[in-house]
């Protein structure tokens, strides 16, 4: 079983403060994506990889930026929380082929930021 | 760019009935991919069936099946004989041919009545 898994389930911050998110993945999949899910609004898409060290910019990155140094590790990173960050954050990743590369997606970390 | 469309926030359904959930979708694209996650509470997304554009038969995974209407650009999942366990928010995504970008519709949240 593909197994998407990600640092905290529940996490609570304070304005300002610096937030890091981990996800990892134990398929050797060479994309990752970090989505942020709100009620109403569906899923978007904030940034994605697919190779180490590489990013792109998804629908909505204002705000956040993201690390992947190692293949199966991807990190969100909140440089200065602020409270319209509140939200789910969901991870997943898939294979570099297109044809298929269904997204495996993690349990998610709900953040509140305070 | 895609965007896709759940025009139901809510639906219910009694146990053993059948139910259909509305999706649809604008694209200029002839190629491309569409998938239905469900999402139960708490816990994590998962892939419930999945279709290409290029074939004109619809998917089938057991109990879920798609009536998928490429000209109308129409996407709907039905869930025949409904099990207390298909209680989940169920979201409708669109994927491109040839990119991993996917749009995920807003949702809908499925009750089931025992």
């Amino acid at each position: 079983d593909v197994k998407v898994t990600q640092s905290s389930r529940y996490l609570v911050k304070r304005t300002g403060e610096k937030v890091f998110l981990e996800c990892v993945q134990d398929m050797d999949h060479e994309n990752m994506f970090w989505y942020r899910q709100d009620p109403g609004l569906g899923l978007r898409l904030i940034y994605f990889s697919y190779d180490v060290k590489m990013k792109e910019k998804g629908d909505i990155p204002e705000g956040y930026s993201v690390s992947r140094e190692k293949k199966e590790r991807f990190s969100l990173i909140l440089e200065s929380a602020s409270t319209n960050q509140t939200s789910m954050y969901l991870c997943a990743s898939s294979r570099l082929a297109v044809r298929t590369n269904t997204q495996y997606f993690g349990p998610g970390t709900r953040l509140t930021v305070l | 760019a895609q965007t896709v469309t759940q025009s139901q926030p809510e639906m219910s359904v009694q146990e053993a009935e059948t139910v259909t959930l509305s999706c649809t979708y604008d694209t200029s694209e002839s190629d491309y991919y569409l998938f239905w996650y469900k999402q139960p509470p708490s816990r994590q997304m998962i892939l419930v069936i999945r279709q290409e554009a290029y074939k004109q038969q619809n998917a089938t995974e057991n109990r879920f099946s798609v009536n998928f209407q490429k000209a109308a650009k129409s996407f709907s999942l039905k869930i025949s004989d409904s099990q207390l366990g298909d209680a989940a928010m169920y979201f409708c995504a669109y994927r491109s041919y040839n990119n991993n970008d996917m749009r995920f519709g807003a949702g809908t949240r499925l009750t089931v009545k025992p």
